[in-house]
């Protein structure tokens, strides 16, 4: 068990719906990751979070959005949801700013979109 | 911008025998490297991580890996593997002091048999 917490596990919805995915870092953690896996892409960094700032940015599409509260949960929100968002959201925690440590991952939300 | 070669996509072992799953990175500054695991249904974990020092690393479950930076490589060993060793590995890249992305290899799917 990483400490990360995701929900939901799974999720299934239909194109142009809008859904939020919801990850609670390892206590004391400041920043988080949000990582999108598919077969055809493997794993894309989307974006990054510390301590409610956003921290950098990946390869997260204009449809998709992202915040951290203050009480460092983090929030995924997909909208005009297309059949290519279908795919595995990873969330991951780390206590700094800065990737030289380890990341620690939780089980993902496995996303369909029918 | 770095990015991340893993030239094999699956690699099937008899148990007890030596694995290597390569890797390659490509990157115009210093790195650190990782080794991450995802066994069936779970999220990733840390097998081991380059930050600086001994290009030898060893990580959990007998695992070692080793930086050459000549051939910008990070090839991961065990010399005897086990059916639990039956998992997705993923080796990826971090830039030292630039962007605090984690970019990942597409994944090498280790398969021992008995």
């Amino acid at each position: 068990d990483s400490g990360v917490t995701q929900t939901p596990k799974h999720l299934i919805t239909a194109t142009g719906q809008r859904v939020t995915l919801r990850c609670s870092p390892r206590s004391g953690d400041l920043s988080v990751y949000w990582y999108q896996q598919s077969l055809d892409q493997g794993l894309q960094f989307l974006i990054q979070y510390y301590n409610g700032e956003e921290r950098a940015k990946g390869n997260i599409l204009e449809r998709f959005s992202a915040q951290q509260f203050p009480d460092l949960h983090s929030e995924l929100n997909l909208s005009s949801l297309e059949l290519g968002d279908s795919a595995l959201y990873f969330c991951a925690s780390s206590p700094g700013a800065r990737v030289a440590g380890e990341l620690f991952f939780g089980e993902g939300s496995r996303l369909t979109v029918l | 911008a770095q990015s991340v070669t893993q030239l094999d996509s699956q690699v099937p072992v008899f148990e007890e025998a030596p694995v290597e799953l390569r890797c390659n990175y490509s990157s115009s500054v210093s790195v650190y490297l990782f080794w991450y695991v995802q066994y069936p249904n779970q999220g990733l974990q840390l097998l081991l991580k380059y930050l600086s020092g001994s290009t030898l690393v060893k990580g959990i479950n007998g695992f070692e890996a080793e930086f050459n930076k000549s051939q910008t490589s990070f090839h991961l060993r065990k010399p005897s593997v086990h059916i639990s060793d039956t998992a997705e590995y993923f080796c990826a890249v971090s830039e030292r002091g630039g962007s605090e992305k984690l970019v990942f290899g597409k994944g090498t799917k280790l398969t021992v048999n008995p």
